[in-house]
């Protein structure tokens, strides 16, 4: 089962920034936070990553609480193309088992 | 090519017919993953491998799916007597070892497979 938990549709206006939610509240202290987006039947792809530090690539920020157990994407300038599924996605497993267990994600639909 | 390539892109095959798809990982990458996604619904996880590690084959629905990679390059999977319900689009990703050293794992555009 997936770690973390999203709204399943979110909506933004144009141009605004999109801020996207996620719950990982059991969260392992050397686990990452990873989030991908799939656009219409496209293979899922990379956004950013995290472990506790703040980040910020030409994509998109990610805010992880000092707790670690959510975190939030940001799209500071959320356009059409922007229109997508996001997952957030917690590692999960022992040693050796490095697998990404998906949710449901998040529909994001940016409106004009 | 740069990323993570997938063949056949589409394949359409009689139900009881067995199945390959294969995938590319981005060179010098040792792990490399199998996923599943129905029309509609999410990713499911099938298989993953690392390097000369035995592979994490605990998504796996059936005896009726395997895969194979040989050392740290190409993965095929292979499903057997394909059934309907096998319809799905068949994703593979990549990474340089595992993600909790916060290596990203990209995916593969997949491969698209119909039971008729």
């Amino acid at each position: 089962d997936a770690k973390t938990t999203q709204p399943p549709s979110m909506d933004c206006a144009e141009g605004r920034a999109a801020n996207l939610p996620c719950n990982h509240s059991t969260i392992s202290g050397n686990e990452y936070v990873y989030w991908y987006r799939q656009i219409h039947s496209q293979g899922p792809q990379y956004i950013i990553h995290g472990l506790k530090n703040n980040e910020t690539n030409e994509m998109a920020s990610l805010i992880i609480t000092e707790d670690r157990k959510s975190s939030t994407l940001i799209l500071p300038h959320a356009t059409l193309r922007d229109t997508a599924v996001y997952y957030c996605i917690v590692r999960v497993g022992i040693q050796g088992a490095q697998k990404l267990v998906f949710g449901q994600g998040t529909r994001l639909t940016i409106n004009p | 090519g740069a990323g993570v390539s997938q063949s056949p892109s589409n394949k359409v095959t009689e139900k009881g017919k067995d199945v390959e798809l294969r995938c590319d990982p981005i060179s010098g990458h040792t792990a490399l993953y199998w996923y599943r996604q129905r029309l509609g619904q999410g990713l499911e996880f099938l298989i993953y491998f690392q390097g000369n590690s035995a592979p994490d084959k605990s998504g796996l629905p059936s005896d009726r799916f395997s895969a194979e990679r040989t050392g740290e390059s190409v993965s095929t999977l292979t499903i057997q007597r394909t059934q309907q319900e096998d319809s799905a689009v068949y994703l593979c990703a990549s990474s340089l070892f595992g993600a909790n050293s916060g290596n990203t794992i990209y995916f593969g555009e997949g491969s698209w497979l119909t039971v008729v």
